[in-house]
């Protein structure tokens, strides 16, 4: 069974551009969430998308949003690129939806932002 | 808000010897404490995980104990090898609501 796939796995961007990743979760996987890693930080947690919906969002500006199709992949965007903005950008799927469900992580994709 | 703090942020053992690695919670509703191995270039795996209703699991080297009184957990690696080497974080969830991370703890297996 493949594993959760991140597109792309490296993007540099400038200050002011807006940035699109994506990412593929298992099959029969219908639970994605979103998190932010950065070496002073962590894992910081962004949003899960179930069925389309947004279930939780962690606490970062409108400037990132996501969206889940009808078949579970899932996209973020961030707009107005900010330096502080550059770092591991973590998707993980889950059969189901909830902190209680194991997370299964894509390798990620690291955003630069000069 | 929910807060998960993780001690240390490094920590280098002798091969062979047993690595700790704790974390406290501030949620006292929280009752799934799962903990993940990120190795270089990849994303984090699921090595052990521990609910609320048991104090400790153990799973060949590893083990995870587990106090609600004190609002904490720990991880226990034993007989480390140089594969153990990579950054661990520890999470603590509750039902159906968002899982918080701490901030990772980076373990080197010194030869």
């Amino acid at each position: 069974k493949a594993g959760v796939t991140q597109t792309p796995r490296y993007l540099i961007k400038t200050r002011g551009q807006q940035v699109t990743l994506s990412c593929s979760p298992i099959s029969g996987h219908r639970s994605v969430s979103w998190y932010q890693q950065t070496p002073g930080q962590g894992l910081q947690f962004l949003f899960e998308y179930f069925s389309e919906t947004q279930r939780n969002k962690g606490n970062f500006p409108g400037r990132f949003s996501g969206r889940q199709f009808s078949n579970s992949r899932s996209e973020m965007n961030v707009s107005t690129l900010e330096l502080g903005d550059s770092a591991l950008y973590l998707c993980a799927s889950s059969l189901r939806p909830g902190g209680e469900n194991i997370q299964y992580f894509g390798a990620g994709t690291r955003l630069s932002v000069l | 808000g929910e807060n998960v703090e993780q001690h240390p942020s490094t920590l280098s053992v002798q091969e062979g010897d047993s690595a700790v690695i704790k974390c406290t919670y501030s949620d006292s509703a929280s009752n799934y404490f799962p903990w993940y191995k990120q190795e270089l270039g990849k994303g984090p795996q699921l090595i052990i995980d521990i609910r609320s209703n048991v104090g400790e699991k153990k799973d060949q080297r590893i083990a995870v104990t587990l106090n609600k009184t004190a609002k904490h957990f720990s991880l226990h690696i034993t007989e480390t090898q140089p594969e153990d080497s990579a950054v661990y974080f520890c999470a603590a969830s509750w039902e159906d609501d968002k899982i918080i991370f701490g901030k990772g703890t980076r373990l080197h297996i010194l030869p």
